[in-house]
């Protein structure tokens, strides 16, 4: 099955600080790519939708001057939080999907995660 | 409002015993459905997905779920659990086509007693 990877699985940082999080999909090309935040207990919450070569688009409430998101390659894409503060501090999920045209349902393939620690 | 519901935060059977875990949405047309597992270090597995046809649906890891589209419900069952499938289940639907967005439920944790 498709594989989709995060780097890094977990990262601690200082508050102010900015911190990287690397999604890849792995042996497809994924022409969008989706970042989620999972709170303790709580469901997995859309962040932004990002299309390979385009500006992502983010949910209602989420900034996007604080959650950047790239997405250059048709196998990459990045989420920086930028000036990153404690209550940031949460699970990021990504997800790649392959759309491949027509009206058929082209599944998502999860990422295991990065558990980010804002101190 | 629109949403999914997953009224079990936490369950807990024993290894062997059968399962189910309850799923509802709120929807005015039928979404797609899906189940996914979610297990510590490891990305969101799909399970099961429903968008048509035969209400019964067969998953892997011996997992099926029923569509009932009176009941607005999704149920994921199994008949024998094993000490394995203890990890977080996420019920999803994706609204607007199949294009649209997952959205999920706030999942429900499946302990497995020896």
């Amino acid at each position: 099955g498709a594989v989709v990877s995060q780097h890094p699985s977990w990262v601690i940082c200082k508050s102010g600080t900015s911190v990287k999080i690397e999604c890849r999909s792995l042996d497809f090309q994924a022409t969008t790519m989706f970042w989620y935040r999972q709170f303790p207990k709580q469901s997995l919450m859309l962040m932004a939708t990002s299309n390979e070569g385009s500006k992502a688009t983010y949910e209602q409430g989420v900034e996007k001057d604080k959650f950047l998101i790239n997405h250059a390659s048709l196998t990459l894409s990045t989420l920086t939080v930028t000036s990153a503060h404690p209550e940031d501090s949460s699970f990021y999920i990504c997800s790649a999907r392959d759309y491949q045209g027509g009206s058929s349902y082209n599944e998502q393939f999860f990422g295991p995660g990065t558990r980010l620690t804002v101190l | 409002a629109q949403s999914v519901t997953q009224p079990d935060i936490h369950i807990t059977v024993s290894e062997g015993a059968s399962l189910e875990l309850r799923c509802n949405y709120s929807y005015g047309a039928t979404p797609y459905l899906f189940w996914y597992v979610q297990s510590p270090g490891q990305g969101l597995q799909l399970l099961l997905k429903y968008f048509s046809g035969d209400t019964l649906v067969q998953g892997i890891k011996g997992f099926e779920a029923e569509f009932k589209r009176s009941q607005s419900s999704f149920n994921l069952r199994k008949p024998s659990v094993h000490w394995s499938d203890a990890a977080e289940y996420f019920c999803a639907v994706v609204l607007g086509g199949s294009q649209g967005n997952l959205i999920f439920g706030k999942g429900t944790k499946l302990s497995v007693k020896p």
